[in-house]
């Protein structure tokens, strides 16, 4: 079985803060892929990032960023100086093994300006 | 390339009625796959498919049926709905050969549907 905790349900930071969204994930399995989407106010779901259980490398996108690491199961997210336009729900997600992907509840980040 | 596409974007329903989604992708992906969206709840998988005629079910499948007679379509079935089919239905599909990009899911814009 697997299992994804997005354990902070709502978060709200004024414009240009720094803001980080937890994940933390469950698998049995070695070979596993995460995921992070956002649904904005509109709601589509937009993907972000995929990485794989082998690429331990974070990765930077412009202003997001996001730290993985398999020692404490965790895929965080994290927006620097953050702005009005990133205010939406971003839900981490894991498929890891045959199983189908598994969705966080996902938090919604609010930020105002 | 529209990507994933789903029809209608909103309807109504009486308890009882039946309606079919569609949503159709024109990236050629194998897989394709149906959620449905609650508040707090996250994304559930109701069903999905892994190739043209076959379906498999997901994590919440009573009350639906599935077909994917085509490749690039994925139709979602309520035979007779009922009120706690009132949600938001996302279509999603992903590429399963080599690279980056495998398992990668995309999705539509979602419908959102209630049932009276």
């Amino acid at each position: 079985a697997q299992k994804v905790t997005q354990a902070q349900t709502e978060i709200s930071v004024v414009e240009k803060e720094d803001v980080t969204l937890d994940c933390v994930y469950e698998t049995r399995d070695t070979t596993y892929y995460l995921f992070w989407y956002k649904q904005p106010p509109s709601g589509e779901l937009v993907f972000l990032i995929r990485r794989n259980s082998f690429d331990e490398q974070n990765e930077i996108s412009g202003r997001y960023s996001w730290n993985f690491q398999k020692s404490t199961s965790s895929f965080n997210f994290t927006i620097t100086a953050s702005q009005v336009v990133d205010s939406a729900v971003y839900f981490c997600a894991l498929r890891s093994g045959y199983s189908t992907l598994t969705f966080g509840k996902g938090t919604m980040l609010l930020v105002s300006p | 390339n529209a990507g994933v596409t789903q029809t209608p974007k909103f309807r109504v329903l009486k308890t009882g009625q039946s309606m079919t989604l569609l949503c159709a992708q024109d990236m050629n992906h194998e897989y394709m796959y149906w959620y449905r969206q609650d508040p707090g709840m996250g994304l559930r998988l109701i069903h999905y498919s892994v190739g043209e005629g076959t379906t498999a079910k997901g994590e919440v499948p009573d009350g639906y049926n599935v077909s994917r007679l085509k490749k690039q379509n994925f139709l979602l079935g309520l035979e007779s709905a009922a009120p706690s089919q009132t949600s938001v239905y996302f279509c999603a599909s992903s590429y399963q050969g080599e690279g980056t990009a495998r398992d990668t899911q995309y999705f539509g814009p979602g419908t959102r549907l209630t049932v009276l």
